[in-house]
């Protein structure tokens, strides 16, 4: 099973609101990530989990807060963004140092509409 | 800094037509070199991961091949099931499990 799971699969949300994004994966997978992608372009990393530590940010806004409360769950969350944040938001795990097969795999996406 | 740029952009092919997409790279240490496919509106799908020069994989229609500088996913017979965007990426050694994208290749297979 190579399953990633994120809900929900469509979001709209107003400039003020606050919301959640959460992704699942039972493969005993210790690297979890988030990406985010715009129409045509490739998908661009945001944040990298190992071993349920944040050891990559890439300089993304503090209006997205990401949480990895344990090994199968990540989860992140939004305030206060702005419309050009509309993308389709993937997560992504894979297996960990020192392991070879690094492939990461990824959910189906969550489409957020920022109005 | 890493870089991955693919070629074509778009790609369209009659079914049966046989073809490659390229994929050249530039990495401090290269760890893993990986092929997506992508739906419109889904995520990427895994492919194939290649590791060290010389090396390829196949799965039914597809075949992946890799050399120090760049990486070519061959498509035999291509179906109109084959058309979506061809994702490479790169994970370099001491990246910390980054994967480095690609622009992708956008490919259409027509009856």
């Amino acid at each position: 099973d190579t399953e990633v799971t994120q809900t929900p699969k469509h979001l709209v949300m107003g400039m003020t609101n606050k919301k959640s994004l959460k992704c699942e994966q039972h493969m005993g997978h210790r690297a979890m990530y988030w990406y985010k992608q715009k129409a045509k372009k490739p998908p661009e990393l945001m944040f990298v989990y190992s071993y349920e530590k944040l050891s990559i940010n890439e300089s993304v806004p503090s209006r997205f807060s990401p949480e990895c409360p344990n090994s199968s769950l990540l989860n992140l969350h939004l305030h206060a963004l702005q419309p050009e944040d509309s993308a389709l938001y993937l997560c992504a795990s894979s297996q960990d140092a020192p392991v070879m097969n690094t492939e990461a795999f990824f959910g189906q996406g969550t489409r957020l509409t920022v109005v | 800094e890493d870089q991955v740029t693919q070629s074509p952009e778009a790609l369209r092919l009659q079914e049966g037509e046989s073809s490659s997409l390229n994929c050249s790279y530039t990495v401090s240490g290269l760890r893993g070199l990986f092929w997506y496919r992508q739906d419109p509106g889904k995520g990427p799908e895994f492919l194939f991961t290649l590791y060290s020069a010389g090396e390829e994989k196949e799965k039914e229609r597809l075949k992946a091949t890799l050399t120090k500088k760049e990486s070519f996913l061959h498509i035999t017979a291509p179906k109109p099931e084959d058309s979506a965007t061809y994702l490479c990426a790169v994970q370099a050694w001491g990246g910390g499990n980054k994967l480095t994208f690609g622009t992708g290749t956008q490919l259409k297979v027509e009856l």
